[in-house]
């Protein structure tokens, strides 16, 4: 069974510009959550998917925005980027509503210069 | 929210040598996840353990969720053990919170 998938793996981008960031999960997994690494702030929380349904959102703010398709693929939108959202944006999956589980994709390294 | 700590932040072993990491989270999770990541940012997983122990080769967990810890034994480690391991706890009403990390070095 293939993995978490995440593209791209690498991007730059420019302060002021958008980027969107794609994850497909596990065959047969539904739910999605999205999370953001620095070295100053470590793993962070962004958001949970389930059916379609943002269930959860971390502390972030409302520049970073997601959904979910109906075959649970999942992206996430950053607008007007900044120099602190650079970070490496990982996506992991579960099975099913309650979170058990997750398995992590490779991640998106993004650098905004 | 909960709160992660784990310890110690770093670790630097001789091959051959074993390692406990600890977890201590600050309240009642129902999820607790291990994992390592790899130079290249892949978290892997090592253990799914909200509670009791598991054994996986040379790595072992045990979880005692009434007192609010998680321990990941490594032994006779090698060098492919070197990396960041994170513990990740989640609750019913919280979302997924992960420690700061382990940053384990294993030298030849």
């Amino acid at each position: 069974k293939a993995g978490v998938t995440q593209t791209p793996r690498y991007l730059i981008k420019t302060r002021g510009q958008q980027v969107t960031l794609s994850c497909s999960p596990i065959s047969g997994h539904r739910s999605v959550s999205w999370y953001q690494q620095t070295p100053g702030q470590g793993l962070q929380f962004l958001f949970e998917y389930f059916s379609e349904t943002q269930r959860n959102k971390g502390n972030f703010p409302g520049r970073f925005s997601g959904r979910q398709f109906s075959n649970s693929r999942s992206e996430m939108n950053v607008s007007t980027l900044e120099l602190g959202d650079s970070a490496l944006y990982l996506c992991a999956s579960s099975f099913g509503e309650v979170i058990y589980e997750q398995y992590f994709g490779p991640g998106t390294r993004l650098t905004v210069t | 929210g909960i709160q992660v700590e784990q310890s110690p932040p770093d670790l630097i072993l001789q091959e051959g040598a074993n390692s406990t990491l600890r977890c201590n989270f600050s309240d009642s999770v129902n999820n607790l996840q291990w994992f390592h990541q790899n130079p290249w940012g892949q978290l892997i997983n090592l253990f799914y353990i909200p509670s009791g122990t598991k054994q996986n080769g040379r790595l072992s967990a045990t979880t005692v969720a009434t007192e609010r810890y998680s321990l990941l034994y490594i032994s006779s480690s090698q060098t492919t053990d070197s990396g960041v391991y994170f513990c990740a706890v989640k609750s019913w009403v919280h979302d997924m919170r992960f420690g700061a990390g382990t940053r384990l070095t294993v030298k030849p």
